[in-house]
């Protein structure tokens, strides 16, 4: 299965900035997946990032508060804009194993805190 | 729409017990279900994967079933660890590929 490395892996942050997650892969991937894991909830697929287009938003996500960059096959980022306490989560990136057969990979996580 | 819950949503238990999780879902059109592991503020680790195909998957001290005609995954701990203490999900993709998860189960073994 594919290796995630994911940054930071923590944050504190002011109200009103921003942050960008940087997710890295170690092997060729169509598709990346951001989530979010609100305190104490399960996880929500924010957007899907495909390389060379635009990424696909879940409803109640949009681009200008979570624009996601995938400039290539192995690399995304997540933006976190503007943001308040409400954004306070575990952000967390995904891929899928090749043919649907190997499951899905997390990265390990940002755990941001917006103060 | 998919829907997964888990029960119980906590539990607490000590070292040595065997353990059962739940996971149900509504929609048994699945390819596979996918159970994790996740340590407080941290990723996700995947622990074992069951194609819709299989009727269970084993790894260690872990065993995991499906039954797709009734909605329902468990996993199994044997003779469970203070290590073990961690929040269990299980999720089902949808054909878009999105995954959706279960509300979790939150775990504690006390030695």
């Amino acid at each position: 299965s594919a290796v995630i490395s994911q940054k930071p892996s923590r944050d504190i942050c002011q109200r009103g900035t921003s942050l960008t997650i940087q997710c890295q892969v170690d092997s060729q991937v169509t598709m990346m997946f951001w989530y979010r894991q609100q305190p104490g909830q399960s996880l929500t697929l924010i957007a899907t990032a495909n390389q060379g287009s635009e990424a696909t938003y879940e409803s109640g996500f949009v681009i200008d508060k979570f624009p996601i960059s995938r400039p290539n096959l192995t690399f995304s980022t997540l933006t976190v804009s503007n943001m308040s306490p409400e954004d306070s989560s575990i952000y967390l990136c995904s891929v899928e194993g090749v043919g649907r057969h190997y499951g899905y990979t997390f990265g390990s996580g940002t755990r941001l805190t917006v103060v | 729409k998919q829907e997964v819950t888990q029960i119980p949503a906590a539990l607490s238990v000590p070292e040595g017990e065997n353990l059962v999780l739940n996971c149900s879902f509504t929609d048994s059109a699945i390819y596979n279900l996918q159970w994790f592991r996740q340590d407080p503020g941290k990723g996700l680790t995947s622990l074992l994967l069951i194609q819709s195909s299989q009727r269970e998957q084993t790894s260690g001290r872990l065993n995991a079933s499906l039954d797709k005609s009734s909605g329902r995954s468990t996993l199994y701990i044997a003779a469970s660890q203070p290590g073990d203490s961690a929040t269990y999900l299980c999720a089902v993709p949808l054909n878009t590929d999105k995954l959706i998860f279960g509300t979790g189960t939150r775990l504690q073994v006390f030695p």
